[in-house]
């Protein structure tokens, strides 16, 4: 039973123009929600988080919206470009119950051409 | 700050045998939590360490343990090593509340023959 679902598993985008990758959840409990890039054979690189108390968070380049409701969060970057090519895993926690276990997703492989 | 650091990076192991990962975690950081990754399952939870103490367990089979030592420095144990054991292990480490942001190391690749 996948709690957090990443539907597509793979993105391409010319430079410059924006990159939205999308993540659904099932699990009502999550509060937290974060991206991560990751490259082959290395860890995964914390990118961005939001809280389930706000439905929008900036840090540069890179924005994550939360739409409680739907359980659904995005993430934009904006422009793109070619360093962003990466995998990139949208990521949960119940933060409330103290449950400090990420449940990721399965993953969405972005490419920005150049 | 240093980061997370995980050795020994690359690892290779027989069938039955038993095996032992390091992380160091990044300096004030109490909380280590440990991960799977294979082309198969994904990242999954293996298990969170605080204060010395485990907090958390994912779904894995007694054959996985691990430890913290009051440095934060945390070790983890597989023994009876299976084929499917071969993976990306991954470290994190956190600050804790209020903020859930976990840091990862390079990860420690496991080849099961």
């Amino acid at each position: 039973d996948q709690q957090v679902k990443q539907n597509s598993p793979s993105l391409s985008v010319q430079e410059g123009r924006i990159s939205i990758l999308n993540c659904d959840y099932t699990n009502s409990m999550f509060d937290y929600f974060l991206w991560y890039k990751k490259y082959p054979a290395e860890g995964p690189t914390f990118l961005i988080s939001i809280s389930s108390i706000k439905d929008k968070n900036e840090d540069g380049r890179f924005t994550v919206f939360l739409n409680k409701s739907a359980k659904h969060l995005s993430l934009h970057i904006v422009p793109s470009q070619p360093g962003d090519s990466a995998v990139y895993f949208c990521a949960a926690i119940e933060g409330d119950t103290g449950r400090r276990a990420l449940t990721f997703g399965s993953g969405t492989r972005l490419q920005v051409q150049p | 700050k240093a980061g997370v650091t995980q050795t020994p990076r690359y690892l290779i192991k027989t069938r039955g045998q038993q095996v032992t990962l390091s992380c160091s975690p990044i300096s004030g950081h109490r909380s280590v939590s440990w991960y799977q990754q294979t082309p198969g399952q994904g990242l999954q939870f293996l298990f969170e360490y605080f204060s010395e103490t485990q907090r958390n367990k994912g779904n894995f089979p007694g054959r996985f343990s691990g430890r913290q030592f009051s440095n934060s420095r945390s070790e983890m144990n597989v023994s009876t090593l299976e084929l499917g054991d071969s993976a990306l292990y991954l470290c994190a480490s956190s600050a804790g509340t209020p903020t859930y942001e976990q840091y990862f190391g390079p990860g420690t690749r496991l080849t099961v023959t």
